[in-house]
């Protein structure tokens, strides 16, 4: 089982609604990660939090707002999203060590969003 | 611009039968090269890892090989099972601190029984 907790596993939006996806990890990891993933694509990286501060920021737009209220945790808040958005969104979290270091993401097993 | 390259997309294999996943980079800053396990509905999770210190690595079933110089590294399955029957990225990253794992573009690998 992921030792990688991600809320909700499914979720479906309106383009005028806002929503959260939640993300949680026991770990005691100190880096976060949100990825999005389109069917048959490798996961796409979109924020890096270390040390609970964001470290990474891919050009994301801002209608996608993460958010790292502890080490434990992290959140993504939607809004206004657009119909491209769905997606499979994979939290993961590694050693603060950087990937170099240990190597190892270790991935939820995603929150399934669709936009209408 | 895609750090990583991998072929094939696709790979139907026999059970019994040895599945073979390719990889190629052009970044030399690259250190450290794992290969992620997919299956469906579910997040990827780390299968085998190497460092280009070494050619070979082998855990069970799974091999990884590594040519340092042409820059490519290759996924081994022997014995292929059913059940290894999933979409397998490879992927890169350098100890430089950047949290940042280029990952190729998967190959779904189907075990016909």
């Amino acid at each position: 089982d992921t030792e990688v907790t991600q809320t909700p596993k499914h979720l479906v939006m309106g383009m005028t609604n806002k929503k959260s996806l939640k993300c949680e990890q026991h770990m005691g990891h100190r880096a976060m990660y949100w990825y999005k993933q389109k069917a048959k694509k490798p996961p796409e990286l979109m924020f890096v939090y270390s040390y609970e501060k964001l470290s990474i920021n891919e050009s994301v737009p801002s209608r996608f707002s993460p958010e790292c209220p502890n080490s434990s945790l992290l959140n993504l808040h939607l809004h206004a999203l657009q119909p491209e958005d769905s997606a499979l969104y994979l939290c993961a979290s590694s050693t603060a060590g950087g990937l170099g270091g240990t190597g190892e993401l270790f991935f939820g097993e995603g929150s399934r969003l669709t936009v209408l | 611009q895609q750090q990583v390259k991998q072929s094939p997309q696709s790979l139907i294999v026999q059970k019994g039968g040895i599945s073979i996943i390719n990889c190629a980079y052009e970044n030399t800053a690259f250190d450290y090269f794992p290969w992620y396990q997919q299956f469906p509905g579910k997040g990827p999770a780390l299968l085998i890892a190497i460092r280009p210190d070494v050619s070979e690595k082998k855990e069970g079933r799974f091999t990884i090989s590594f040519n340092k110089s042409a820059k490519q590294f290759s996924l081994h399955i022997m014995d292929s099972q059913p059940g290894d029957s999933a979409t397998y990225f490879c992927a890169a990253t350098d100890q430089t601190g950047a949290n940042n794992l280029f990952f190729g573009t998967g190959t779904r690998l189907t075990v016909i029984p």
